[in-house]
């Protein structure tokens, strides 16, 4: 058991670029989540894949972000035309689950920190 | 948005006390979960509570759910310095309750002094 990784660590970007984050998760897990999480705040919920199928996306995602996960396995969000205020924290999670709701344990990467200068 | 509401936002106390934490909600539950993020990492799940338990034990960790209150606590016996965290607690809605992915509160932080 790898864990959950994510790269890279830390990105620092000028307001108006592209970025792309990866994510590699517990390699059985068949779900996949994206969070976000600000200084002093808890994580927000911003996407959900299970295998390759994107579920779920949060009201929060503005049309600048997208996720993929081709195959059902790693997966990536990429922010377009950065902003300062998507300077964050973003984790990811997978787990292992079936039927409605997340029902299991999310096993959580060490995050990206992104900042938008 | 967030769904849970952790009390207090931060708790300062010796080695070996005990610390608890409580958690409140606000629609009904599928299950609720606590997790600990230590600074600049990604948070380690530590429980899981499903809508009709009423208490769960986990080593030194010890959580009650109360649904009629909709609330939680989280207690760790005989703290020591490497339990200073940020504590998170987490709920599942059921489906007329509103969001069925986890929903985290904004988190308790704890800091155990040697």
């Amino acid at each position: 058991d790898t864990g959950v990784s994510q790269d890279p660590r830390h990105k620092i970007t000028k307001r108006g670029q592209n970025v792309t984050f990866r994510c590699d998760p517990i390699s059985e897990h068949n779900r996949l989540y994206w969070y976000r999480q600000t200084l002093g705040q808890g994580p927000e919920f911003l996407t959900y894949f299970q295998n390759e199928a994107q579920l779920e996306k949060s009201r929060l995602l503005s049309d600048r972000f997208s996720a993929e996960r081709p195959k059902g396995s790693f997966s990536t969000l990429e922010i377009q035309r950065t902003e300062q205020g998507d300077s964050a924290m973003y984790l990811c999670a997978s787990s292992k689950g079936q039927g409605r709701g997340t029902n299991e344990k999310l096993f959580f990467g060490s995050g990206t920190q992104l900042s938008v200068l | 948005s967030q769904q849970g509401e952790e009390d207090p936002q931060a708790l300062s106390i010796q080695e070996g006390e005990n610390a608890t934490m409580n958690c409140s909600y606000k629609t009904s539950i599928n299950n609720l979960q606590w997790y600990r993020q230590n600074s600049g990492r990604g948070l380690v799940h530590l429980i899981l509570i499903r809508s009709n338990e009423r208490e769960k034990h986990s080593g030194r960790l010890r959580v009650t759910l109360d649904t009629s209150k909709k609330s939680s606590s989280l207690l760790i016996t005989a703290s020591r310095a490497a339990d200073t965290a940020s504590y998170f607690c987490a709920t599942v809605s059921t489906p007329q309750g509103g969001s069925e992915k986890l929903v985290f509160g904004k988190g308790t932080k704890l800091t155990v002094n040697p």
